[in-house]
């Protein structure tokens, strides 16, 4: 597809239970952002992927959060032994790196429930 | 620390009115300023970028300006209309991540 793809668009899951949550970039894209917005918060930062450059996990709240990109393509946001705190929508976003001033492109979200 | 505040938090404004929405930011050392626009449930649609060398950028009935010495941009919005109506983010490139701000939650009556 011509955007960024998300899924599940929608995940409730019981506390303590793990999940993952996968982004689809544009193709092409080698910068890839992951963001977490929570109801009445803005937007927080996860991670970042470059290329083949070690991840920016600089934003990651806790050792339960971790993500990987695979081929330089899609990725994965895993979020382990889940609390009623990371329920949230989480957003990936792409971009190119020429130069850094390209646009970021985000997907719809997974709008994540912990009950 | 490197932090974008909004300004107004909400706005509600007649169809037909042209407006402007505040956006600043503490650290002037930034690559580039997007302005984004978010509807109610869904994700993030980039409106405008402006490079950290330049003063402003338009596209179509919109026209964003920014004054890196002072950490200040402007949203500049012609003739609103109705489906206007969303939250705009400002976010700022620093290093590898963008900081956003809070948002402004815009409703234009018709």
């Amino acid at each position: 597809g011509a955007g960024v793809s998300q899924s599940p668009s929608n995940k409730v899951t019981e506390k303590g239970k793990d999940v993952e949550l996968r982004c689809d970039p544009i193709s092409g894209h080698t910068a890839l952002y992951w963001y977490r917005q929570s109801l009445g918060q803005g937007l927080e930062f996860l991670i970042y992927f470059q290329g083949n450059s070690a991840p920016d996990k600089s934003g990651l709240p806790s050792d339960r959060f971790s993500a990987e990109r695979t081929g330089g393509s899609v990725s994965t946001l895993t979020i382990q032994r889940t609390q009623q705190e990371d329920s949230a929508v989480y957003l990936c976003a792409s971009r190119t790196e020429e130069g850094r001033n390209t646009e970021a492109f985000f997907g719809q979200g997974t709008r994540l429930t912990v009950v | 620390k490197q932090e974008v505040t909004q300004i107004p938090a909400a706005l509600s404004v007649p169809e037909g009115e042209n407006l402007v929405l505040n956006c600043s930011f503490t650290d002037s050392a930034i690559y580039n300023l997007q302005w984004f626009r978010q509807d109610p449930g869904k994700g993030l649609t980039s409106l405008l970028l402006i490079q950290s060398s330049q003063r402003e950028q338009t596209s179509g009935r919109l026209n964003a300006s920014l004054d890196k010495s002072s950490g200040r941009s402007t949203l500049y919005i012609a003739a609103s209309q109705p489906g206007d109506s969303a939250t705009y983010l400002c976010a700022v490139e620093y290093g590898n991540k963008l900081v956003f701000g809070a948002g402004t939650i815009l409703r234009v009556k018709s």
